[in-house]
């Protein structure tokens, strides 16, 4: 199976911060890399697929880019609604691995 | 508007069974690939198990591999989650999402709100 690494687990940042996740594949999966934004107690969002192109009505402070193993999503002015934990999720192969998630709090 | 909504969740003793469904609605759900995905109280998601459009081609984890069965009625617009032999590990919020795949990229773009399931004596 392909192992999927976040880091960090944890971050504290304020709004308006830049911050960057980074996500590692443990083969070269190409750009067959998901990111996902879940809110604690719902459901998980869906943010970018193929490494970097965003779905629709996603704003425009996220963006995601890499390929073959290492992996990046970055939003460039965090906003209150950003606080959520993260998650990179690989597509190249079944099962499709998830990384452990990244928490994202509120300095 | 895409809608999926899981059901049938609930406390079961270890060993025990539950089958869990997955109505769609708003979407020609034959076109797509649908996922299980599960997520332990307080931990991460793991992906468990996917199906095809016309239920033909299956996959899943190795943690719930000869327990587990996915499977679709297309003229119900229904996913199912067929969950045997139950451990106390199985233990989740169970989600249904769905998966267009377009030319061979896949993700999954709307997942239902979840189904908890509990299992415990």
């Amino acid at each position: 199976d392909i192992q999927m690494t976040q880091s960090p687990a944890s971050l504290s940042a304020s709004v308006g911060d830049r911050l960057t996740i980074t996500c590692r594949a443990s083969q070269s999966i190409g750009s067959s890399l998901n990111w996902y934004q879940q809110r604690p107690g719902k459901a998980p969002n869906f943010l970018i697929y193929a490494a970097s192109i965003l779905q629709s009505e996603v704003p425009s402070r996220f963006s995601g880019s890499g390929s073959g193993s290492y992996f990046t999503l970055t939003i460039s002015s965090l906003q209150p609604e950003d606080f959520a934990t993260y998650y990179c999720q690989q597509s190249h192969r079944t099962p499709y691995t998830f990384g452990q998630g990244t928490k994202l709090e509120i300095k | 508007e895409v809608q999926l909504v899981e059901s049938g969740g609930g406390l079961v003793q270890p060993g025990g069974s539950l089958r869990l469904s997955c109505a769609a609605s708003g979407f020609t759900f034959s076109s797509y690939w649908m996922h299980w995905v599960r997520q332990a109280p307080t931990k991460g998601l793991v992906w468990v198990s996917r199906i095809s459009g016309d239920g033909t081609d299956t996959a899943y984890a190795d943690s719930v591999k000869g327990r587990f069965t996915i499977s679709r009625d297309n003229a119900k617009n229904t996913l199912y989650l067929q969950m045997n032999s139950l451990r106390a590990e199985d233990t989740a919020v169970y989600y249904c999402a769905r998966d267009p795949c377009p030319n061979g990229v896949c993700f999954l773009d709307y997942w239902g709100q979840g189904t908890l399931v509990p299992v415990s004596s």
